[in-house]
């Protein structure tokens, strides 16, 4: 099984900075990477899939870069709605597996 | 604009079945295009893929769970069902429902889950 592991667990911030969370698989694949964010008390939301393509209406300030093994998350200037924790997925291989999420907190 | 919605008991006792139904709406269930999953989050917890099924009735699903999971469709009420037997504390979790989307090239596949349905807790408790 691909383990996905998340770096930072939590991170702390402030509204307009530029944060990046990075995603780290056990085996090297290609772009099979995908991106979400989930609130309090909400299904998670896809933003970004295949490590680089945004999805329709997330956005622009949400960015996916990566291959490999080493894939990151970027938020440009971050706005209020999107304290949030942040999850990566593989579907390179079965089972899909997740990271254990990226908790990003107001500083 | 696709929806899905979950439903079933919150509570289960311990050694019984969990079984749970994701309603489709806005969109047919039986696209060739599409598979239909199931994760669930223990409280507190990360993610988990459970498994998936295509409306032509072919699964897979995750090894960890495989010899206690079954996912079914119907195609007649554009839904699909989850059932889980045999289940202790560590099924708690809020199970969700989605949509699974993606594309081949000649290496391999990328697929994605989107959208998601709300989610419902289920306990396991006596």
């Amino acid at each position: 099984d691909i383990q996905m592991t998340q770096s930072p667990s939590s991170l702390s911030a402030s509204v307009g900075d530029r944060v990046t969370i990075t995603c780290r698989a056990s085996q090297s694949f290609n772009t099979y990477l995908n991106w979400y964010q989930q609130k309090p008390g909400k299904a998670p939301k896809l933003l970004i899939y295949a490590a680089s393509r945004l999805q329709t209406g997330v956005p622009s300030r949400f960015s996916g870069s990566g291959a490999g093994t080493d894939f990151t998350l970027t938020i440009s200037s971050l706005q209020p709605e999107d304290f949030a924790t942040y999850y990566c997925q593989q579907s390179y291989s079965s089972p899909y597996s997740f990271g254990q999420g990226t908790y990003l907190e107001i500083k | 604009q696709l929806q899905l919605q979950e439903s079933g008991p919150g509570l289960v006792k311990p050694s019984e079945t969990l079984s749970l139904t994701c309603t489709v709406s806005g969109g047919s269930i039986s696209s060739s295009s599409y598979y239909w999953g199931w994760i669930r989050q223990p409280p507190g917890k990360g993610l988990e893929w459970i498994g998936n099924i295509h409306y032509n009735g072919s699964t897979y699903f995750n090894p960890s769970l495989k010899s206690r999971v079954s996912i079914s469709v119907d195609t007649s009420k554009n839904e699909f069902s989850l059932k889980v037997t045999s289940v202790t504390a560590a099924d708690t979790a809020v199970y969700y429902c989605a949509r699974r989307l993606g594309y081949c090239s000649s290496a391999s596949c990328v697929n994605w889950f989107d959208p998601w349905g709300q989610g419902t807790l289920v306990t396991v408790s006596s």
